[in-house]
C-alpha cells in the first residue's frame, strides 16, 4: 500500500480482555517494527521483524505480549489479559532496508485505552 | 548503551522566529542520526537524516548537521510557521549494536504562535 496502515485506530477494552492490533506495512518493506508511546513519554521499542522472523523481541514488556508476522507482510500484536498500564499508543513502522540507512515509515498508530 | 538526549520543552516561538532544538547522543561506532516529527493526532514522520559525520540533512526548511566531535545533531530552521507546531524526536540507529531498532529522545514540543 501507499503507507503503513494500522487498525483499529482506537480501541477501548476492559481490563483482563485480550486485544489484537494489526499492522499492514508498505509493500516490499521486509523489516517491520512495533513501538509503544505512552502519554508524555518517548518511544519504547517492542519487537522487530525481518521477514517473518523476529530477531529482536527484547522490548516486549511481559509474556502477555506477543507478535507474529505472516507472509512477510501483515503483523499482529496481541496483548492478553490487558492491564491499565498497557494503555498507550502502539506504533508500527516499516523500512525498505536497514533502518540505519533508510529510517522508519510509521503508521498513525492504535490508541489503546484499558478501563 | 546508546542514548539520545534532547532539549526539554515545551518551546514556544512566534512565527518567523529562528528555531534550534538541541540533540546530543552517546553511541559506540558510527550511528546514523534522524529527526522525526509528529503532528497532532498523527504518527511520526521522518523529517531528515544523516548517515555519517559532517553530513547535513535537510527537508522543508529544516537542517541538522552530524557533528561527531560534539556528538550532536541539532535541528534548526530559519523562520518557523504555525504549521511547524508539532513534537520533534531525535533518534539514532546503530547498525553495529542494534541493527533492527532505533533509540529515541523524549521529544520536544514546539508551539508556534501567529
Amino acid at each position: 500500500g501507499a503507507g503503513v496502515s494500522q487498525s483499529p485506530s482506537n480501541k477501548v477494552t476492559e481490563k483482563g480482555k485480550d486485544v489484537e492490533l494489526r499492522c499492514d506495512p508498505i509493500s516490499g518493506h521486509t523489516a517491520l517494527y512495533w513501538y509503544r508511546q505512552s502519554l508524555g513519554q518517548g518511544l519504547e521499542f517492542l519487537i522487530y521483524f525481518q521477514g517473518n522472523s523476529a530477531p529482536d523481541k527484547s522490548g516486549l514488556p511481559s509474556d502477555r505480549f506477543s507478535a507474529e508476522r505472516t507472509g512477510g507482510s501483515v503483523s499482529t500484536l496481541t496483548i492478553q489479559r490487558t492491564q491499565q498500564e498497557d494503555s498507550a499508543v502502539y506504533l508500527c513502522a516499516s523500512s525498505e532496508g536497514t533502518v540505519a540507512n533508510y529510517g522508519y515509515t510509521f503508521g498513525s498508530g492504535t490508541r489503546l485505552t484499558v478501563v | 548503551g546508546d542514548s539520545v538526549t534532547q532539549m526539554e520543552g515545551p518551546v514556544t516561538l512566534s512565527e518567523e522566529a529562528f528555531l534550534t532544538i538541541n540533540c546530543t547522543y552517546t553511541a559506540t561506532g558510527y550511528p546514523s542520526l534522524f529527526w522525526y516529527v509528529q503532528y497532532p493526532g498523527e504518527g511520526l514522520q521522518l523529517l531528515l537524516k544523516a548517515t555519517k559525520a559532517d553530513d547535513k540533512g535537510s527537508n522543508k526548511g529544516f537542517e541538522a548537521t552530524y557533528r561527531k566531535e560534539t556528538t550532536s545533531f541539532h535541528l534548526e530552521k530559519g523562520s518557523v510557521q504555525v504549521s511547524d507546531s508539532a513534537v520533534y524526536f531525535c533518534a539514532l540507529s546503530n547498525f553495529n549494536t542494534n541493527a533492527g531498532k532505533s533509540t529515541f529522545g523524549d521529544g520536544t514540543t514546539l508551539t508556534v504562535k501567529p
